[in-house]
């Protein structure tokens, strides 16, 4: 039963424009969110975070949206680059609650051409 | 600040072999975890410590497997006589959970050792 949910495996965006990357999640436990990109060989890097009592967070040209009734949240880079091609994982925890490993979906390759 | 390191980056075996791995966290970071990666997948969590005592262990952890921080820095991760089942990327985090400014939950992962089973 998979907890977080990747549904896109891969997704394409012609540089300069915006990539949206999606996840779900199904336990109502989670209060924790965060994103990671990963690129081949290499261990995943940490992006950017948000609680579950806040509904975006920004950094620069990355923002996470989450949605706690829909039990989504998105990522959105803005303006896509050609180094952000990497396959990007989501990830949930119930870390405000104590419990603080991550449970993380199975990624979206991003692919931005140039 | 020199970043989660783990050795070896990659290890072949023979089945039935021993198998040890260590990862060095980020020198203030107090928890430690392992995750295990295999292809097409999300990292899976294996288990975790805050300091030297191991909190929590995943059903992903058969008897094989072992973990230990003695010290409360580094960490090992032993598998015993080894499957082709265990062939993966094994990935180390490490995370401080509080900080002046409020908790962090943000866990920083080393390259990984990757793991092949003949």
């Amino acid at each position: 039963d998979q907890q977080v949910k990747q549904n896109s495996p891969s997704l394409s965006v012609q540089e300069g424009r915006i990539s949206i990357l999606n996840c779900d999640y199904t336990n109502s436990m989670f209060d924790y969110f965060l994103w990671y990109k990963k690129y081949p060989a290499e261990g995943p890097t940490f992006l950017i975070s948000i609680s579950s009592i806040k509904d975006k967070n920004e950094d620069g040209r990355f923002t996470v949206f989450l949605n706690k009734s829909a039990k989504h949240l998105s990522l959105h880079i803005v303006p896509s680059q050609p180094g952000d091609s990497a396959v990007y994982f989501c990830a949930a925890s119930a870390a405000v609650s104590g419990n603080t490993p991550l449970v993380f979906g199975k990624g979206t390759r991003l692919s931005v051409i140039a | 600040d020199t970043g989660v390191s783990q050795n070896p980056r990659h290890k072949i075996t023979k089945r039935g072999q021993n198998v040890t791995f260590r990862c060095d966290p980020i020198s203030e970071h107090n928890r430690l975890y392992w995750y295990r990666q295999t292809l097409g997948q999300g990292p899976e969590f294996l288990t975790y410590f805050q300091n030297e005592a191991q909190l929590e262990k995943s059903r992903l952890l058969s008897d094989r497997f072992s973990a230990e921080r003695p010290k409360g820095s580094f960490s090992t991760l032993e598998i015993q006589r080894t499957e082709q089942g265990d062939s993966a990327m094994y990935l180390c985090a490490s995370s401080f959970p509080s900080r002046p400014g409020g908790p962090s939950y943000e866990q920083y992962f080393g390259p990984g050792t990757r793991l092949t089973v003949t």
